[in-house]
């Protein structure tokens, strides 16, 4: 069974701009969340989303978003990028919604924004 | 929010040593996960424990729930140097603690 997969895998963008990052769950999980991994603040949830619609959210400004498809993928979009987004952003998928359901995690993207 | 604190932030050991590392809240937790993550990758499951008091073990790795289920502990016998990695505790609602960054020296 192929895992969670994220692309890309590394991004440098310059402040202003936005990025798109995508997120392929596992066959048959509907759940995927994301998170924003930095040394500082550890691993912070940014949203959830079951069967296209989003079910939980996490504290971050609306720059952030995102979105699922029907088949599951998922897209987080960050705009006009600062310093301090400069993270490890992964996606997670689950069978379940909620919270309960184990985690199933990609590689991340590791995104740089000089 | 349901807080989750680690202990220790980090723990540098030889090879061969016991170590214990903890999750603690102050919130019930109706189950918690332990996951383990290693550079360049995501987070791994390593275990779900749902019940007060429940130990699951995991070859060299001792995993317990509190009765209360408020807090749970993480302890490895005779660690090696492949156990290296940030160890992290979840509870509901994709909530984490900030991890443990476990050194395991040959």
């Amino acid at each position: 069974k192929a895992g969670v997969t994220q692309t890309p895998r590394y991004l440098i963008k310059t402040r202003g701009q936005q990025v798109t990052l995508s997120c392929s769950p596992i066959s048959g999980h509907r759940s995927v969340s994301w998170y924003q991994q930095t040394p500082g603040q550890g691993l912070q949830f940014l949203f959830e989303y079951f069967s296209e619609t989003q079910r939980n959210k996490g504290n971050f400004p609306g720059r952030f978003s995102g979105r699922q498809f029907s088949n599951s993928r998922s897209e987080m979009n960050v705009s006009t990028l600062e310093l301090g987004d400069s993270a490890l952003y992964l996606c997670a998928s689950s069978l379940l919604d909620g919270g309960n359901s184990p985690l199933h995690f990609g590689n991340g993207t590791r995104l740089t924004v000089t | 929010t349901q807080l989750l604190e680690q202990s220790p932030q980090f723990l540098s050991i030889q090879e061969g040593e016991n170590l214990t590392v903890y999750c603690n809240s102050s919130s019930v937790f109706s189950s918690l996960q332990w996951y383990r993550q290693e550079p360049g990758e995501g987070p791994v499951l390593l275990v779900t424990v749902v019940t007060g008091g429940e130990v699951k073990k995991l070859k060299r790795l001792t995993f317990q729930f509190g009765d209360a289920r408020k807090d749970s502990s993480l302890h490895i016998t005779a660690a090696q140097p492949g156990d290296t990695g940030l160890y992290l505790c979840a509870g509901a609602y994709m909530r984490f603690g900030a991890g443990t960054r476990l050194t395991v020296k040959p």
